[in-house]
This record gives structure tokens, C-alpha cells and sequence, in this order.
């Protein structure tokens, strides 16, 4: 089985930007798309976007369009989550999950906090 | 955008049978998957493709569909089975998760 380990979490500044990775135990990325998923404190799940590694293409939720960038290296089978201009607002629990028509799989999460 | 529409909140008795619905009309095109997450821990899949179980799930979980309303059956529910529930959804570009529904069991 897959798993996904993400790295650990961070306290930023607003203003500041932070980058999330998330580590495959095996090379899997170059078959699948990696999505990011982001939970705030006691709220729900919200969906970010989605790389795909084999050919570079995304897809941005178009509220976090302007700040993020999604990409994998597939010679680390490590995906990247990097979120610029945080604001108070970005303190939540980001998840990296790998998707296809039967499974989905999720990281541990990594919590960041925006505090000045 | 679309969205997808969940009861806040469910309760139910040990061993009753909980009904968590998720309603939305990209739900009619699209399938739905259902998500458990237990506070602190990362969201497990437990329904694919509106009522495919995967492997590990117990059977107590199943989903059914009807046109625009997709509903998570928890037969015989458990004290365990106590858990914020999320329906998803995905067109090619904008997949989305319902609000969650906090299931109670006591």
C-alpha cells in the first residue's frame, strides 16, 4: 500500500509564503495526479487543486489561483505545495492526497499557522 | 462552481441504522465519494463511485444514489463509527467536498 508522508508543520508571518511536501513510498506519481487539500480549524474539507507529474498540467480551485503552486519531482517521488501571500485566514491542516477510480489516499497532514 | 449540501449533524443509538445525505444536481452526472474522518487524523475513503466499498470497509457502509441526493447508510451503527462524514463530488475542474455531517452514536 501507498503511503504518503507530509512535512511538518510551520508557523509563517502574513505576508510570508510556505512550501508543503509530501513524499510517496513508491514511484507512483508518474501514473497518478496529486491533489491538495486544505481543513481549517473545526471547518471542513477544502479543495485546492491538482499536478500531475507526467506532463506538468494543474488545475487551481480558482480562489487560491493568484498564490499557489503545485508540482512533483519524480526523481524524489515528492510532491510540493507552495502557498504565497498568506493571510490569517490560510491557519488550516493541508493534505496531500493521491486519487484514482478506486482508491485515495491521504497524507498525515501538515498544520501551518499564520501568526504575527 | 456547484456545491454540495450535507445535514450539520446526525444521531443515532448504538446498533441503530444512521443516514447521512448529500445533495447537489452535479450529483445526477457524477459520481460521489464518501469520506470518515475521526478529529486529528486525515480522511479515509469508505465509498466510491456512489456505492463501491473498498477493500478494508466494513459492510456495515454502503451508498446508494438517486438522481440529485446521494445517501451514506451506516447499518448497525457503532460507537466507533462516531465521525465527521464528507460526500465529494468532481466535474473535470471543480470537484468539491459537501460542508460534513457530525455523526453521533449514543
Amino acid at each position: 500500500q501507498v503511503q504518503l508522508v507530509q512535512s511538518g508543520g510551520e508557523v509563517k508571518k502574513p505576508g510570508a509564503s510556505v512550501k508543503v511536501s509530501c513524499k510517496a513510498s513508491g514511484n507512483i506519481f508518474n501514473n497518478y495526479g496529486v491533489t491538495w487539500v486544505r481543513q481549517a480549524p473545526g471547518k471542513g474539507l477544502e479543495w485546492m487543486g491538482w499536478t500531475t507529474a507526467h506532463n506538468g498540467n494543474t488545475n487551481y480551485a480558482q480562489k487560491f489561483q493568484d498564490r499557489v503552486t503545485m508540482t512533483t519531482d519524480t526523481s524524489t517521488t515528492t510532491a510540493y505545495m507552495e502557498l504565497r501571500s498568506l493571510r490569517y485566514d490560510d491557519t488550516a491542516v493541508y493534505f496531500c492526497r493521491l486519487v484514482s477510480e478506486t482508491f485515495d489516499i491521504w497524507g498525515q497532514g501538515t498544520r501551518v499557522t499564520v501568526s504575527s | 462552481s456547484y456545491e454540495l449540501t450535507q445535514p450539520s449533524s446526525v444521531s443515532v443509538s448504538p446498533g441503530q441504522t444512521a443516514r447521512i445525505t448529500c445533495s447537489g444536481d452535479v450529483l445526477a452526472k457524477k459520481y460521489t465519494r464518501w469520506f470518515q474522518q475521526k478529529p486529528g487524523q486525515a480522511p479515509v475513503l469508505i465509498i466510491y463511485k456512489d456505492s463501491e466499498r473498498p477493500s478494508g470497509i466494513p459492510d456495515r457502509f454502503s451508498g446508494s444514489s438517486s438522481g440529485t441526493t446521494v445517501t451514506l447508510t451506516i447499518s448497525g451503527a457503532q460507537v466507533d463509527d462516531e465521525a465527521d462524514y464528507y460526500c465529494y463530488s468532481a466535474t473535470d475542474n471543480s470537484p468539491v467536498f459537501g460542508g460534513g455531517t457530525k455523526l453521533t452514536v449514543l
